[in-house]
C-alpha cells in the first residue's frame, strides 16, 4: 500500500540559507500534517491542512511556512536556518472527516544546520 | 493544555520477558489514544490506537486499554522479542476540539530486548 512519501529523506545547509521539505500524503487524504523531532526528544507539532487550507497551527516559527497544493502535496519552507533548527521533519496524513481515522507518518526528512 | 506522561526509561528486557510501559494523560474530551513506534533510523509507525473508553487497541502481541476512570493507556506485551526493541511514544489527539492529527506526544520510552 502507498504510503506519505517525504523527500529529500536528508539534507544538509548552512546557517542563514533557506530549506524546503516535500510531503506527498497518501492517495485520497485530505489532510497533512508537519511535525518537527529534535535529537532526544518527543515530537512536536508544526501546522496541518486540510483540503489546501491552514487548520491549525502549533509552536510553528515564523520564519517557517507551508502550503498545500491543488494535488494535496505540501511543503514545508524554512529560512534563515538555525542551528537549532536541526532535526527529523515528518510529514503526516490522514482522512480528516473520519475521527477514527488512522494518521500514518512518512519517514522523516533528517536536516542538519550546520 | 492537554499532555501525555509516559515512564521514564529506558526499558531493558531479556528476550520472553514481560512488558509494561505506562501511559497517563490529561486532557478536555474525549481523546483518540494512540501508541507510536520508532525503531532506529526509521520513521513513526502507528503500534495500536483506541478512540473510546474501555476499547482494546492490539497489535503484534501488544495491548492497550483505554481506562478513563484512571486516564490511562498503558502498552503491555506478553513476550518480547528482540526485533521490538525501539522507542516507544504515547499519543492522544481531538481531545475538546482540537484538531485531529494534531498529536500530542509523550516523552517516548526507549525499549531494549536482549537475548
Amino acid at each position: 500500500a502507498a504510503g506519505v512519501i517525504q523527500s529529500p529523506r536528508h539534507l544538509i545547509k548552512e546557517k542563514r540559507e533557506t530549506a524546503t521539505l516535500k510531503c506527498y500524503p497518501i492517495p485520497r487524504h485530505d489532510t497533512v500534517y508537519w511535525y518537527q523531532q529534535g535529537p532526544g526528544q518527543d515530537p512536536q507539532f508544526l501546522i496541518s491542512f486540510y483540503e489546501k487550507m491552514q487548520s491549525d497551527k502549533g509552536s510553528i516559527p515564523d520564519r517557517f511556512s507551508a502550503q498545500q497544493f491543488s494535488d494535496y502535496h505540501s511543503e514545508l519552507n524554512m529560512s534563515s536556518l538555525e542551528l537549532g533548527d536541526s532535526a527529523l521533519y515528518f510529514c503526516a496524513s490522514s482522512l480528516d472527516w473520519d475521527k477514527g481515522a488512522t494518521i500514518y507518518f512518512g519517514e522523516g526528512s533528517w536536516l542538519t544546520v550546520v | 493544555g492537554d499532555s501525555v506522561t509516559q515512564m521514564e526509561g529506558p526499558v531493558t528486557l531479556s528476550e520472553e520477558a514481560f512488558l509494561t510501559i505506562n501511559c497517563t494523560y490529561t486532557a478536555t474530551g474525549y481523546p483518540s489514544l494512540f501508541w507510536y513506534v520508532q525503531y532506529p533510523g526509521e520513521g513513526l509507525q502507528l503500534l495500536l490506537k483506541a478512540t473510546k473508553a474501555d476499547d482494546k487497541g492490539s497489535n503484534k502481541g501488544f495491548e492497550a486499554t483505554y481506562r478513563k476512570e484512571t486516564t490511562s493507556f498503558h502498552l503491555e506485551k506478553g513476550s518480547v522479542q528482540v526485533s521490538d526493541s525501539a522507542v516507544y511514544f504515547c499519543a492522544l489527539t481531538g481531545a475538546g476540539g482540537t484538531s485531529y492529527g494534531k498529536l500530542t506526544f509523550g516523552q517516548g520510552t526507549i525499549l531494549t530486548v536482549h537475548p
